[in-house]
């Protein structure tokens, strides 16, 4: 697609449900990432792929949020349990790859998703 | 392990006043560094990026940014602001190519105010 599709926008959930999460990368990405946005925290970086591998998910807070990529395109961020900690909104963003990314631009630039914002009540 | 700090949390200024922000940054290699903003309700957009070369970059809307390596520090600036740079501005960093990790460290961002 033109642009890093993110759904849905808005969720609200209860303390304890399960949240999926979605993204639809740029078509020829072959990176893809997740990040986290709080008040005042920044973006944290949660995970990130290459193809279908993650060679970095260091940034996963704990067990109950876990992601997954197939078919190296759509990636599903997956949390469990949900906590009111968990409240944030979840970026995902895109790009070349480092490889690609140094071929064309010397610079692994990513394309940011407009988000998820997520609620737990 | 890389880590990006922003110094300036909230900036108020008045339309036509200069604007730096600060962001230092600690990593001892080969580093690729970039500003994002982020517009009220819109999502983060690419502001500039320095790779390799002439340590000065110039990016959208006026924007530039100066890499000093001795400082370990890559400060946003723009001559005049106007009302419209109002937004929230991220410094980032990465390992260069051939580094351990591909991923952008962002810092805490710093919200921009301008003033008509």
């Amino acid at each position: 697609g033109a642009g890093v599709s993110q759904s849905p926008s808005n969720k609200v959930t209860e303390k304890g449900k399960d949240v999926e999460l979605r993204c639809d990368p740029i078509s020829g990405h072959t990176a893809l990432y997740w990040y986290r946005q709080s008040l005042g925290q920044g973006l944290e970086f949660l995970i990130y792929f290459q193809g279908n591998s993650a060679p970095d998910k260091s940034g996963l807070p704990s067990d109950r949020f876990s992601a997954e990529r197939t078919g190296g395109s759509v990636s599903t961020l997956t949390i469990q349990r949900t906590q009111q900690e968990d409240s944030a909104v979840y970026l995902c963003a895109s790009s070349f790859g480092l490889q690609w990314g140094a071929l064309l631009s010397g610079a692994n630039v990513l394309t940011f998703g407009a988000g998820s914002r997520l609620t737990v009540l | 392990a890389q880590s990006v700090s922003q110094h300036n949390h909230h900036v108020i200024l008045s339309e036509a006043a200069s604007l730096e922000l600060g962001c230092n940054y600690s990593y001892g290699g080969t580093v690729n560094l970039f500003w994002y903003v982020q517009y009220p309700g819109q999502h983060l957009q690419l502001l500039l990026k320095y790779f390799s070369g002439d340590p000065l970059v110039k990016g959208i809307k006026g924007f530039e940014a100066e890499f000093i390596k001795s400082k370990f520090s890559f400060n946003l600036r723009k001559p005049s602001v106007q009302w419209s740079d109002t937004a929230e501005y991220f410094c980032a960093v990465n390992a260069g190519y051939g580094g351990a990790t591909n991923k952008l460290i962002f810092g805490t961002g710093t919200l921009l105010a301008v003033q008509p």
